[in-house]
Protein backbone atom coordinates (compact mmCIF):
# COMPACT_ATOMS: atom_id res chain seq x y z
CA UNK A 1 0.00 0.00 0.00
CA UNK A 2 1.07 3.58 -0.81
CA UNK A 3 2.70 5.51 2.23
CA UNK A 4 0.78 9.00 1.34
CA UNK A 5 -2.72 8.79 -0.51
CA UNK A 6 -4.97 11.29 -2.11
CA UNK A 7 -8.50 11.18 -3.09
CA UNK A 8 -9.92 12.06 -5.07
CA UNK A 9 -7.43 11.60 -7.86
CA UNK A 10 -9.42 13.17 -10.32
CA UNK A 11 -11.67 16.30 -10.24
CA UNK A 12 -13.70 17.99 -12.10
CA UNK A 13 -15.46 21.27 -10.76
CA UNK A 14 -17.51 24.41 -11.71
CA UNK A 15 -16.54 28.06 -10.88
CA UNK A 16 -17.63 28.76 -7.81
CA UNK A 17 -18.10 25.15 -6.09
CA UNK A 18 -16.55 24.17 -2.81
CA UNK A 19 -13.98 20.89 -2.85
CA UNK A 20 -11.95 19.12 -0.13
CA UNK A 21 -9.13 17.75 -1.29
CA UNK A 22 -7.77 14.53 1.04
CA UNK A 23 -4.11 13.38 2.01
CA UNK A 24 -3.79 10.25 4.70
CA UNK A 25 0.13 9.06 5.18
CA UNK A 26 1.09 5.98 6.69
CA UNK A 27 4.26 7.07 8.05
CA UNK A 28 3.72 8.53 11.26
CA UNK A 29 5.48 12.05 10.13
CA UNK A 30 4.42 15.15 12.19
CA UNK A 31 5.02 17.18 8.89
CA UNK A 32 2.86 17.51 6.27
CA UNK A 33 2.47 19.80 3.16
CA UNK A 34 0.00 20.86 0.37
CA UNK A 35 1.86 22.14 -2.72
CA UNK A 36 0.32 23.16 -7.18
CA UNK A 37 2.09 22.17 -10.27
CA UNK A 38 1.65 23.93 -12.76
CA UNK A 39 3.27 23.77 -15.89
CA UNK A 40 6.44 26.26 -16.34
CA UNK A 41 5.72 26.80 -12.73
CA UNK A 42 7.02 24.09 -10.92
CA UNK A 43 5.82 23.49 -7.69
CA UNK A 44 4.69 26.18 -5.18
CA UNK A 45 3.72 25.65 -1.67
CA UNK A 46 0.32 26.38 -0.41
CA UNK A 47 -0.29 25.44 2.97
CA UNK A 48 2.19 23.20 5.80
CA UNK A 49 1.54 21.36 9.27
CA UNK A 50 4.34 20.86 11.48
CA UNK A 51 2.45 18.71 13.48
CA UNK A 52 -1.78 18.87 14.65
CA UNK A 53 -1.51 21.99 16.58
CA UNK A 54 0.30 24.27 14.30
CA UNK A 55 -0.94 25.34 10.36
CA UNK A 56 1.24 27.69 8.36
CA UNK A 57 0.73 29.51 5.17
CA UNK A 58 3.13 28.90 1.97
CA UNK A 59 3.58 30.65 -0.74
CA UNK A 60 0.71 30.99 -2.05
CA UNK A 61 -2.30 30.15 0.45
CA UNK A 62 -4.71 32.22 -0.84
CA UNK A 63 -8.31 30.96 -2.06
CA UNK A 64 -6.94 27.82 -0.08
CA UNK A 65 -8.17 26.91 3.43
CA UNK A 66 -6.91 23.47 5.49
CA UNK A 67 -7.56 21.61 8.21
CA UNK A 68 -5.41 18.97 9.85
CA UNK A 69 -7.46 16.30 11.16
CA UNK A 70 -5.16 14.26 12.68
CA UNK A 71 -1.16 13.55 12.55
CA UNK A 72 -2.10 11.94 9.58
CA UNK A 73 -4.64 13.25 7.48
CA UNK A 74 -4.58 17.03 6.45
CA UNK A 75 -6.93 18.32 3.94
CA UNK A 76 -7.02 21.17 1.45
CA UNK A 77 -10.12 23.11 0.54
CA UNK A 78 -10.72 25.58 -2.52
CA UNK A 79 -14.20 27.47 -0.77
CA UNK A 80 -14.97 29.01 -3.87
CA UNK A 81 -13.05 27.23 -6.88
CA UNK A 82 -11.65 29.53 -9.95
CA UNK A 83 -10.63 28.49 -13.15
CA UNK A 84 -7.09 29.68 -12.62
CA UNK A 85 -6.93 27.00 -9.20
CA UNK A 86 -6.66 24.56 -12.16
CA UNK A 87 -3.54 22.72 -11.22
CA UNK A 88 -1.84 18.97 -10.47
CA UNK A 89 -2.70 19.58 -6.20
CA UNK A 90 0.15 17.38 -3.99
CA UNK A 91 0.46 16.31 -0.43
CA UNK A 92 3.86 15.53 0.75
CA UNK A 93 5.27 14.34 4.41
CA UNK A 94 8.52 14.80 6.04
CA UNK A 95 10.04 13.83 9.19
CA UNK A 96 13.24 15.39 10.69
CA UNK A 97 14.86 12.76 13.05
CA UNK A 98 17.10 14.71 15.27
CA UNK A 99 20.60 15.40 14.18
CA UNK A 100 19.02 13.47 10.34
CA UNK A 101 18.36 14.60 7.27
CA UNK A 102 14.69 15.66 6.13
CA UNK A 103 13.38 13.15 3.69
CA UNK A 104 9.81 14.05 1.55
CA UNK A 105 7.56 11.55 0.50
CA UNK A 106 4.96 13.01 -2.10
CA UNK A 107 0.98 11.55 -2.73
CA UNK A 108 0.54 10.27 -6.38
CA UNK A 109 -1.37 13.77 -6.71
CA UNK A 110 -5.21 15.28 -7.77
CA UNK A 111 -5.26 16.80 -10.60
CA UNK A 112 -8.01 19.10 -10.43
CA UNK A 113 -10.21 20.98 -13.37
CA UNK A 114 -12.26 23.95 -12.44
CA UNK A 115 -14.62 24.73 -15.00
CA UNK B 1 13.88 37.38 -4.08
CA UNK B 2 15.04 33.57 -3.23
CA UNK B 3 15.31 31.60 -6.68
CA UNK B 4 16.07 28.47 -7.65
CA UNK B 5 17.06 28.13 -11.61
CA UNK B 6 17.64 24.73 -13.35
CA UNK B 7 19.51 24.19 -16.66
CA UNK B 8 18.75 22.98 -19.14
CA UNK B 9 14.98 22.81 -19.17
CA UNK B 10 14.90 19.57 -20.99
CA UNK B 11 18.31 17.00 -22.11
CA UNK B 12 18.65 14.73 -24.29
CA UNK B 13 21.05 11.82 -24.36
CA UNK B 14 22.39 8.53 -25.64
CA UNK B 15 22.50 5.51 -23.63
CA UNK B 16 25.40 5.53 -21.64
CA UNK B 17 26.08 9.47 -22.48
CA UNK B 18 26.99 10.78 -19.27
CA UNK B 19 26.08 14.63 -18.44
CA UNK B 20 25.62 16.74 -15.41
CA UNK B 21 22.32 18.55 -14.63
CA UNK B 22 22.66 22.14 -12.55
CA UNK B 23 20.70 23.97 -10.13
CA UNK B 24 21.57 27.31 -9.16
CA UNK B 25 19.97 28.98 -6.12
CA UNK B 26 20.20 32.38 -4.59
CA UNK B 27 18.30 31.49 -1.06
CA UNK B 28 19.98 33.46 1.90
CA UNK B 29 21.09 30.89 4.92
CA UNK B 30 20.71 27.46 3.02
CA UNK B 31 19.28 24.38 5.17
CA UNK B 32 19.07 22.18 2.88
CA UNK B 33 19.20 21.10 -0.77
CA UNK B 34 16.85 18.43 -2.44
CA UNK B 35 16.83 16.78 -5.80
CA UNK B 36 13.79 14.28 -6.84
CA UNK B 37 13.07 12.56 -10.05
CA UNK B 38 9.38 12.69 -10.96
CA UNK B 39 7.42 10.77 -13.41
CA UNK B 40 4.59 11.96 -15.78
CA UNK B 41 1.49 11.68 -14.15
CA UNK B 42 3.11 10.50 -10.94
CA UNK B 43 4.41 12.92 -7.51
CA UNK B 44 7.93 13.66 -7.09
CA UNK B 45 10.13 10.68 -5.88
CA UNK B 46 12.90 11.84 -3.49
CA UNK B 47 16.61 11.28 -4.04
CA UNK B 48 19.21 13.20 -1.95
CA UNK B 49 19.26 16.42 0.70
CA UNK B 50 22.19 18.01 1.22
CA UNK B 51 23.23 20.38 3.71
CA UNK B 52 26.68 21.86 3.29
CA UNK B 53 29.00 22.85 0.51
CA UNK B 54 31.75 19.82 -0.41
CA UNK B 55 28.92 17.34 0.17
CA UNK B 56 28.37 14.58 -1.99
CA UNK B 57 26.12 11.88 -1.79
CA UNK B 58 25.11 8.83 -4.97
CA UNK B 59 22.91 6.80 -5.90
CA UNK B 60 23.33 3.89 -8.45
CA UNK B 61 24.20 6.16 -11.30
CA UNK B 62 23.50 9.55 -9.49
CA UNK B 63 25.71 11.15 -7.75
CA UNK B 64 24.51 15.05 -6.23
CA UNK B 65 27.22 17.84 -5.56
CA UNK B 66 26.71 20.98 -3.59
CA UNK B 67 28.91 24.18 -3.49
CA UNK B 68 28.03 27.35 -1.69
CA UNK B 69 25.66 28.57 -4.70
CA UNK B 70 24.96 25.55 -7.13
CA UNK B 71 24.27 21.99 -6.95
CA UNK B 72 24.77 19.33 -9.68
CA UNK B 73 23.11 15.63 -10.47
CA UNK B 74 25.82 13.71 -12.38
CA UNK B 75 24.25 11.08 -14.28
CA UNK B 76 27.01 8.13 -15.23
CA UNK B 77 25.88 6.36 -18.35
CA UNK B 78 22.30 6.44 -18.07
CA UNK B 79 20.01 4.15 -19.39
CA UNK B 80 16.48 4.65 -21.08
CA UNK B 81 14.69 4.07 -17.15
CA UNK B 82 16.80 7.32 -16.04
CA UNK B 83 14.68 9.24 -18.19
CA UNK B 84 12.04 11.58 -15.98
CA UNK B 85 11.75 14.99 -14.79
CA UNK B 86 14.86 15.94 -11.95
CA UNK B 87 13.07 18.43 -9.81
CA UNK B 88 15.73 20.27 -7.28
CA UNK B 89 14.34 22.54 -4.40
CA UNK B 90 15.95 24.27 -1.54
CA UNK B 91 15.14 25.81 1.90
CA UNK B 92 16.71 28.31 3.79
CA UNK B 93 17.01 29.01 7.59
CA UNK B 94 13.82 31.70 7.66
CA UNK B 95 13.33 31.72 11.57
CA UNK B 96 12.05 29.86 14.10
CA UNK B 97 8.76 27.95 13.17
CA UNK B 98 8.94 29.04 9.63
CA UNK B 99 9.67 27.13 6.46
CA UNK B 100 10.26 28.26 3.33
CA UNK B 101 11.03 25.88 0.17
CA UNK B 102 11.37 26.86 -2.96
CA UNK B 103 11.75 24.46 -5.84
CA UNK B 104 12.93 24.97 -9.58
CA UNK B 105 11.18 24.28 -12.96
CA UNK B 106 13.08 20.76 -13.50
CA UNK B 107 15.01 19.43 -16.29
CA UNK B 108 13.42 16.77 -18.19
CA UNK B 109 16.04 14.19 -19.18
CA UNK B 110 15.18 12.13 -22.26
CA UNK B 111 17.53 8.90 -22.55
CA UNK B 112 17.40 7.42 -25.93
CA UNK B 113 18.95 3.71 -26.73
Amino acid sequence: DADVTQTPRNRITKTGKRIMLECSQTKGHDRMYWYRQDPGLGLRLIYYSFDVKDINKGEISDGYSVSRQAQAKFSLSLESAIPNQTALYFCATSDLPGGGEETQYFGPGTRLLVL
Amino acid sequence: EDQVTQSPEALRLQEGESSSLNCSYTVSGLRGLFWYRQDPGKGPEFLFTLYSAGEEKEKERLKATLTKKESFLHITAPKPEDSATYLCAATENSGAGSYQLTFGKGTKLSVIP
